[in-house]
């Protein structure tokens, strides 16, 4: 069965410095992969997709970048980190033979002070 | 462009009651899918279901169900007899079927079952 790990699980940083969150997924090749971002008004915000190495997909411009070095490997960074960039950042994975339904990681809650 | 409207925000309940929450949605594709999420207090999306546009019957599993209508743009869930474990966000989703479709979600609506 497949499986999608998030870490860390909580975060604290403080404003201006360097962010990487990692996703990682077991029991399934060639993945498409998502970051998503919830902030505290519930709603996800889908920052970045990828359907394969190397290849990525911004959805919004902001201060984040995601990078996918490996087949099963979702990489969410930032060199400067904002006030803004707080919030439960949620990574998931749908099968690439069919787009449908995704499935989300424990996610990670990033609070920057 | 795709739309989800959770008009709901939050709803409470006391165990045992029936709830249903609604969503009702905008697209201009012809076939589409249209998935439910619960997102308990831990944080974690839990994939609940996934209904294709072109199938309106209604599907229930256990305590859940779901009743589609094309006609109303709507996709409504209802829990039967709710428990207290059944508190949750749930969010309503859809999706086109092109390969390079995404998730839209609705903002989600705060269920609270009370003992």
């Amino acid at each position: 069965s497949q499986t999608i790990h998030q870490w860390p699980a909580t975060l604290v940083q403080p404003v201006g410095s360097p962010l990487s969150l990692e996703c990682t997924v077991e029991g399934t090749s060639n993945p498409n992969l998502y970051w998503y971002r919830q902030a505290a008004g519930r709603g996800l915000q889908l920052l970045f997709y990828s359907v394969g190495i190397g290849q990525i997909s911004s959805e919004v411009p902001q201060n984040l970048s995601a990078s996918r070095p490996q087949d099963r490997q979702f990489i969410l960074s930032s060199k400067k980190l904002l006030l803004s960039d707080s919030g439960f950042y949620l990574c998931a994975w749908s099968s690439s033979r069919a787009l449908v339904e995704q499935f989300f990681g424990p996610g990670t809650r990033l609070t920057v002070l | 462009a795709q739309k989800v409207t959770q008009a709901q925000t939050e709803i409470s309940v006391v165990e045992k009651e029936d709830v249903t929450l609604d969503c009702v949605y905008e697209t201009r594709d012809t076939t589409y899918y249209l998935f439910w999420y619960k997102q308990p207090p831990s944080g974690e999306l839990v994939f609940l279901i996934r209904r294709n546009s072109f199938d309106e019957q209604n599907e229930i599993s256990g305590r859940y169900s779901w009743n589609f209508q094309k006609s109303t743009s709507s996709f409504n869930f209802t829990i039967t007899a709710s428990q207290v474990v059944d508190s949750a966000v749930y969010f309503c989703a859809l999706s086109g079927t092109g390969a390079n479709s995404k998730l839209t979600f609705g903002k989600g609506i705060t269920l609270s079952v009370r003992p």
